[in-house]
């Protein structure tokens, strides 16, 4: 089955500082894979998705993924942290087993520090 | 265009109790998919309604059901309500399919279980 592999349940960062949240997924064939945040008491807002056509993906918010098949990792990244970014991701997985839905990893925390 | 709205919001309810949960997707999105979120599983698909059918189900017992209106509106259903099953519980919209199509989160229905 499709699984998604978030590295760190919590990341801290400092304002400006790089943000990378990792994620690795498990899928048999080529996969869509997407990223979402969740801010406190909200449902989830679609970041970025990545459907093979460009293995750099660009986002929202300043917001990127790269796609790579040889470490099937899809590692977001923004270059600079800004506080409003603190909140929780989630990578997900869809395709292959995981047809007509969405797998979640377990998501990652996010906290910017001033 | 209006975003995926859901309600309640907050629902209190009493274990062996049911409940019964709405969802309007975004204008023009045919499918509508519904996850459970909760701290110890994190996020979990519970099904997918596309034309009032049910396309893809989750591991989920039979307590849990769902429906899919003319009008793309989904309600779920939780029948003899436990403990366990207090979450967040999310609808999804998307045009087609939420395989490759982005998908659109409401912002939840709280369900607390006492």
């Amino acid at each position: 089955a499709q699984s998604v592999t978030q590295l760190g349940s919590h990341v801290s960062v400092s304002e400006g500082a790089l943000v990378l949240l990792r994620c690795n997924y498990s899928s048999s064939v080529p996969p869509y894979l997407f990223w979402y945040v969740q801010y406190p008491n909200q449902g989830l807002q679609l970041l970025l998705k990545y459907t093979s056509a460009a293995t750099l993906v660009k986002g929202i918010n300043g917001f990127e993924a790269e796609f790579k098949k040889s470490e099937t990792s899809f590692h977001l990244t923004k270059p600079s942290a800004h506080m409003s970014d603190a909140a929780e991701y989630f990578c997900a997985v869809s395709g292959g087993t995981s047809y007509g839905k969405l797998t979640f990893g377990q998501g990652t925390i996010l906290t910017v520090h001033p | 265009k209006a975003g995926v709205t859901q309600t309640p919001r907050y629902l209190i309810k009493t274990r062996g109790q049911q409940v019964t949960l709405s969802c309007s997707p975004i204008s023009g999105h045919r499918s509508v998919s519904w996850y459970q979120q909760t701290p110890g599983q994190g996020l979990q698909f519970l099904f997918e309604y596309f034309s009032e059918t049910q396309r893809n189900k989750g591991n989920f017992p039979g307590r849990f059901s769902g429906r899919q209106f003319s009008n793309s509106r989904s309600e779920m259903n939780v029948s003899t309500l436990e403990l366990g099953d207090s979450a967040l519980y999310l609808c999804a919209s998307s045009l087609e399919s939420p395989t490759y199509d982005e998908q659109y989160f409401g912002p939840g229905t709280r369900l607390t279980v006492t």
